[in-house]
């Protein structure tokens, strides 16, 4: 079984100042591990992915996140927070396996950064 | 490049009654997905389709659903005899052959509440 934790329900920051959105994973073998955005009424939007390689990924809007593999976690950072960055943010994992492609997410981070 | 739609957006229905929702992938994506969102959780699993084929569903996917996905490019998501249960995001995602890549394109979901 696979599944993921995000530890925080709430993340409040303000705008400049660093996001970090956290996020750690259970699964068998090495990970496919996805960050989602979710905003109001709309659908998830895909930030960045950790496939294989470079642990520190880069994805849109200037988000990168951390594989840290002997501590199973992904966390989500952005350097310096911007307002619109407020939204909902999902962390989801995968098997590295040909014939199981489905989603596992975590419950979700509500990000509200403050002016 | 337009991305995943469904429709309705919105469905209020009576309980007992039938539902169907429809989804429109990428096009040429062969892989399509259907989750379900409820409030205050990540998205979970339902079923996957590779090209017409259902390759997988989840045992959250009671008789009551059926999904089907005829000639392998939209996809209908039907729920009979609905249960208060039921209210939850329906969102149906997408993608192409797996050496593409590996995320997947969601599109803006069908809010369910049956009354």
């Amino acid at each position: 079984a696979q599944s993921v934790a995000q530890p925080e329900d709430q993340v409040n920051v303000a705008e400049g100042n660093p996001l970090t959105v956290k996020c750690t994973y259970s699964v068998s073998g090495n990970p496919y591990l996805f960050w989602y955005v979710q905003y109001p009424n709309r659908g998830l939007q895909f930030l960045l992915k950790y496939i294989t390689g470079d642990n520190l990924v880069k994805g849109s809007y200037g988000f990168e996140a951390e594989f840290n593999k002997s501590q199973t976690s992904f966390h989500l950072k952005k350097p310096s927070a911007l307002v619109s960055d407020s939204a909902l943010y999902f962390c989801a994992v995968r098997r590295p396996s040909f014939n199981d492609y489905k989603l596992s997410f975590g419950a979700g981070t509500t990000v509200t950064v403050r002016a | 490049d337009t991305g995943v739609s469904q429709d309705p957006r919105h469905k209020i229905t009576k309980r007992g009654q039938n539902v169907t929702f429809r989804c429109d992938p990428i096009s040429e994506h062969n892989r399509l997905y259907w989750y379900r969102q409820t409030l205050g959780q990540g998205p979970e699993f339902l079923t996957y389709f590779q090209n017409e084929a259902q390759l997988e569903k989840s045992r959250l996917l009671s008789d009551r659903f059926s999904a089907e996905r005829p000639k392998g490019s939209f996809s209908t998501l039907e729920i009979q005899r609905t249960e208060q249960g039921d209210s939850a995001m329906y969102l149906c995602a997408s993608s192409p052959g797996e050496r593409l890549t590996y995320e997947q394109y969601f599109g803006p979901g069908t809010r369910l509440t049956v009354t």
